[in-house]
C-alpha cells in the first residue's frame, strides 16, 4: 500500500530561525514528489516539484531535497518568516497506467515572533 | 489571469440530500482534479478530468462522481450525504494531466457541512 509519512506532526520555532521537515514515502514506481503549503483555510499552493533524478529544488527560502534510494524528502526552511505559519503537506505520485497519488497528512509549522 | 473559481464557498446540507460543486479552471487549463480534505485524514484525491474524460480516480464510493464541460469547467457531486462527506473539497487545474509533473493550482475550496 503507498504511503507517505511526514514528521513531525506539529512544529513551532522562533522567527528567523531554520527548521527542516521530513517526508518518508514507500510509494512505487515513483514518478514526483511535491511540497505545497496550505493556509488555514486556503488552498494548497506548489512550492515544489522533483522527479527521480532530482536531489535538491529550490523556490526561494525553501529548499527541497529528494533521495530516492532511502525514500525521503525533505523541506528546509531558511530565515522563517511569521508568514511560513503554515501546513506543508508532501505528496508523492507513482507513474504507471493508472496514476496514483498520496498525501501525507501534513506538518503544521508555527513561527513566533 | 484569474485563479481557479469554486462555487459556493460554504453550504449546508443535510443527511441524505445531494450537492453539486462547481470548480472553473485557469483558462487554457485542460485537468481539472477533486481533492476532499478532513482533519482527520488529511488531502485525499477523489477524481482528475482531463479533456472531459475521467483519467484517474481516488479510492471513493459511487456516490462520488463529477464531470467536466467542453470549456473546462468541472462539476463534482455527492448523492445521499453522509455526515462524515463533511469536509473541505478543493478543486485544482493544470495544463496537462495533474500528477505527471505539471504544476497544479488550487483552487480556494468549498466547505461541505452535512447535518
Amino acid at each position: 500500500k503507498n504511503q507517505v509519512e511526514q514528521s513531525p506532526q506539529s512544529l513551532i520555532i522562533l522567527e528567523g530561525k531554520n527548521c527542516t521537515l521530513q517526508c518518508n514515502y514507500t510509494v512505487s514506481p515513483f514518478s514526483n514528489l511535491r511540497w505545497y503549503k496550505q493556509d488555514t483555510g486556503r488552498g494548497p499552493v506548489s512550492l515544489t516539484i522533483m522527479t527521480f533524478s532530482e536531489n535538491t529544488k529550490s523556490n526561494g527560502r525553501y529548499t527541497a531535497t529528494l533521495d530516492a534510494d532511502t525514500k525521503q524528502s525533505s523541506l528546509h526552511i531558511t530565515a522563517s518568516q511569521l508568514s511560513d505559519s503554515a501546513s506543508y503537506i508532501c505528496v508523492v505520485s507513482s507513474s504507471g497506467g493508472y496514476q496514483k497519488v498520496t498525501f501525507g497528512i501534513g506538518t503544521k509549522l508555527q513561527v513566533i515572533p | 489571469k484569474a485563479g481557479v473559481t469554486q462555487t459556493p464557498r460554504y453550504l449546508i446540507k443535510t443527511r441524505g440530500q445531494q450537492v453539486t460543486l462547481s470548480c472553473s479552471p485557469i483558462s487554457g487549463h485542460r485537468s481539472v482534479s477533486w481533492y476532499q480534505q478532513t482533519p482527520g485524514q488529511g488531502l485525499q484525491f477523489l477524481f482528475e478530468y482531463f479533456s472531459e474524460t475521467q483519467r484517474n480516480k481516488g479510492n471513493f464510493p459511487g456516490r462520488f462522481s463529477g464531470r467536466q464541460f467542453s470549456n473546462s469547467r468541472s462539476e463534482m457531486n455527492v448523492s445521499t450525504l453522509e455526515l462524515g462527506d463533511s469536509a473541505l473539497y478543493l478543486c485544482a487545474s493544470s495544463p496537462g494531466q495533474a500528477h505527471s509533473g505539471n504544476t497544479i493550482y488550487f483552487g480556494e475550496g468549498s466547505w461541505l457541512t452535512v447535518v
